[in-house]
């Protein structure tokens, strides 16, 4: 079955750190983009970060730049956003998704359940 | 950033009805532009790609038109399970930003 699973989310101090995982199966992991989008209570979609298919080319939201690192082992088809430095405000559920394109067009056509993180004392 | 701005926020209608969202960028963004629907507790689900290209396993009922700045998501006949959170969605550089949602409520 084509699907993303996360893991990893949780509650964490403020000042924190946190490390999501996503495990693809039923495709060629190693062939896309991949994708963390989170949803904070109540709210809108944001991409927080993106990395290309072999993990040398790297995306961040600005409010997580310096503070969040996506990675990838394409040997264990995982992907990964180590989170440090946690506030409040990066209280949401974490989705991972796939990105793919058609005719140069580019659209997540698979997602995850998603991980709900809290950052709460 | 491309800002993505979806009107209305909200939108009350009944079964049956025919319901059109729009969606407007900050900058052109030719027609990379995506639709998704997402239900409460459950991720998105992808509905319309590049403006207007039907993604496969979604209803007919569902279309996409547009280009350049604004676009157009239309539900030609509301069947009770269209009611949920839409949002558009550009592709055409990152980082990738989304509209705000438009929650379609039963009337």
């Amino acid at each position: 079955e084509v699907q993303l699973v996360e893991s990893g989310g949780g509650l964490v101090q403020p000042g924190g750190s946190l490390r999501l995982s996503c495990a693809a199966s039923g495709f060629t992991f190693s062939s896309y983009w991949m994708h963390w989008v989170r949803q904070a209570p109540g709210k809108g979609l944001v991409c927080v970060s993106g990395i290309n298919s072999d993990g040398s080319s790297t995306r961040y939201a600005d409010s997580v730049k310096g503070r969040f690192t996506i990675s990838r082992d394409n040997a264990k088809n995982t992907l990964y956003l180590q989170m440090n430095s946690l506030r409040a405000e990066d209280t949401a559920v974490y989705y991972c998704a796939r990105e793919t394109y058609s005719n140069y067009y580019w659209f997540f056509d698979l997602w995850g359940r998603g991980t709900l993180v809290t950052v709460s004392s | 950033d491309i800002q993505m701005t979806q009107s209305p926020s909200s939108l009350s209608a009944s079964v049956g009805d025919r319901v059109t969202i729009t969606c407007r960028a900050s900058q052109s963004i030719s027609s990379s532009l995506n639709w998704y629907q997402q239900k409460a507790g459950k991720a998105p689900k992808l509905l319309i790609y590049a403006a207007s290209s039907l993604q496969s396993g979604v209803p007919s009922r569902f279309s996409g038109s547009g280009s350049g700045t604004d676009f157009t998501l239309t539900i030609s006949s509301l069947q009770p399970e269209d009611f949920a959170t839409y949002y558009c969605q550009q592709s055409y550089s990152t980082p990738r930003t989304f509209g705000q949602g438009t929650k379609l409520e039963i009337k």
